[in-house]
């Protein structure tokens, strides 16, 4: 069965960054994309980006150009997502997702919260 | 830029038939997925590719897509169905719909 563990939550202030994990089991990492997705308090989903592994290629959504950086380690199964210049609007729960070939998710992470305040 | 449009909320009876959309230009040419979620819990996929049920989906979920339109169709609404849905596309990058609310009365 595959699992998506991710790290635990986190409170930053803002200007800071912060770098979630997200671990893999119970699957094959490599083949499947990783995206990351996040949902503010009350809001819908925003998808900020994703990363095949295999290929160690990552896309963006424009809105997050320049301020996010997804990365994967294939020797432990694990992406990381890195949002910078964070702001009390980035305060969301943020999921990694396994991602097919088609963009549909059909795992998902726990999620874990980021609270950006001062 | 691509949007795709959906109720904010979608009422059903109990054991009635609820159909959620969503819109986006000539979204029958995209592959469509559909996501449930319910509070406090991370989204789970219901339908893939417009029409295919994941396993342990009961077959009372149902999908189409044709024209401006994507509809997940939920048959004999059950209390437990009540949660927020979401459409979603991949392109070459991945857009989720605003999300409708479903309350089963």
């Amino acid at each position: 069965q595959v699992q998506l563990v991710q790290s635990g939550a986190e409170v930053k202030k803002p200007g800071s960054s912060v770098k979630v994990s997200c671990k893999a089991s119970g699957g094959t990492f490599s083949s499947y994309a990783i995206s990351w997705v996040r949902q503010a308090p009350g809001q819908g989903l925003e998808w900020m980006g994703g990363i095949i592994p295999i290929l160690g290629i990552a896309n963006y959504a424009q809105k997050f150009q320049g301020r996010v950086t997804i990365t994967a380690d294939k020797s432990t199964s694990t992406a990381y997502m890195e949002l910078s210049s964070l702001r009390s609007e980035d305060t969301a729960v943020y999921y990694c997702a396994r991602t097919g070939s088609y963009g549909e998710v059909d795992y998902w992470g726990q999620g874990t919260l980021v609270t950006v305040s001062s | 830029s691509y949007e795709l449009t959906q109720p904010l909320s979608v009422s059903v009876a109990l054991g009635q038939t609820a159909r959620i959309t969503c819109g986006g230009n000539n979204i029958g040419s995209k592959n469509v997925h559909w996501y449930q979620q319910k509070p406090g819990q991370a989204p789970v996929l219901v339908i893939y590719r417009d029409s295919n049920r994941p396993s342990g989906i009961p077959e009372r979920f149902s999908g189409s897509n044709s024209g401006n339109t994507a509809t997940l169709t939920i048959s004999r609404a059950q209390a437990g169905d009540e949660a927020d849905y979401y459409c979603q596309v991949w392109d070459s990058s991945t857009l989720f719909g605003g999300g409708t609310k479903l309350t089963v009365l």
